[in-house]
């Protein structure tokens, strides 16, 4: 079974249009994320939520909203897409343990192309 | 910000053949994790540190964390075709354990 599960996996797109990309965990934790890999393979931290509360938001446009309905969820919507946004992104999840123990699991990535 | 320096970027080695890089911080990490990423897939964890000194295997596979908890290093002995892949370190930014820095990689290739 898949833990961290992501769709699409693959996204065209026009430059403008808005889009969602969803994800799934089944592994009963309490923290899920959002990651960006541009083309030089850095991974950088988008959004991180608990229970279904915001608790970190990096230096993200507003145009992309995370929305949590459950703890087992975590989608990414991204409005009026730029050419910029082109990337894949990485959901992931951890269960939150003693302070500092921090594993993420990650799903198998969309990428995200905009035309 | 926080930034790991994996080192080397890239390798090309013979199967067989043993490996060894290495992740550099100037901060001190209280934790240093492996990740592996396959074409196309998501970074897989391979080994999870959280003792400085620490020396731990999983398979072919050993890392360490470094006594000044600014450096980590993972070996794999006897390379396979399947080790193929980048290879990320990882520890938690200043702002807490939720949030991971990554090192850029080392994108790892295997001459058959």
């Amino acid at each position: 079974d898949t833990a961290v599960s992501q769709t699409p996996k693959y996204l065209v797109t026009q430059m403008g249009n808005d889009k969602s990309i969803k994800c799934e965990q089944n592994l009963g934790h309490d923290t899920m994320y959002w990651y960006k890999q541009d083309s030089k393979k850095f991974l950088k931290i988008m959004f991180s939520y608990n229970n279904k509360e915001l608790i970190i938001n990096e230096t993200v446009p507003n145009r992309f909203s995370p929305k949590s309905p459950d703890k087992a969820h975590l989608n990414l919507h991204i409005n009026s897409l730029e050419l910029g946004d082109s990337a894949v992104y990485f959901c992931a999840s951890s269960q939150d343990r003693r302070a500092g123990e921090n594993e993420q699991f990650f799903g198998p990535g969309t990428r995200l192309t905009v035309l | 910000g926080q930034q790991l320096n994996q080192s080397p970027q890239s390798m090309f080695i013979q199967e067989g053949e043993d490996v060894s890089m290495n992740c550099t911080s100037s901060s001190i990490f209280n934790t240093w994790l492996w990740y592996k990423q396959d074409p196309g897939e998501g970074p897989v964890l391979l080994i999870a540190l959280y003792k400085a000194g620490e020396l731990t295997s999983n398979g072919r596979l050993t890392a360490q964390f470094g006594i000044t908890r600014k450096d980590s290093f993972l070996n794999i002995s006897a390379s396979i075709p399947s080790d193929v892949g980048i290879y990320f370190c990882a520890g938690p930014g200043i702002q807490g354990a939720q949030k991971l820095v990554f090192g850029q990689g080392t994108r790892l290739t295997i001459n058959p």
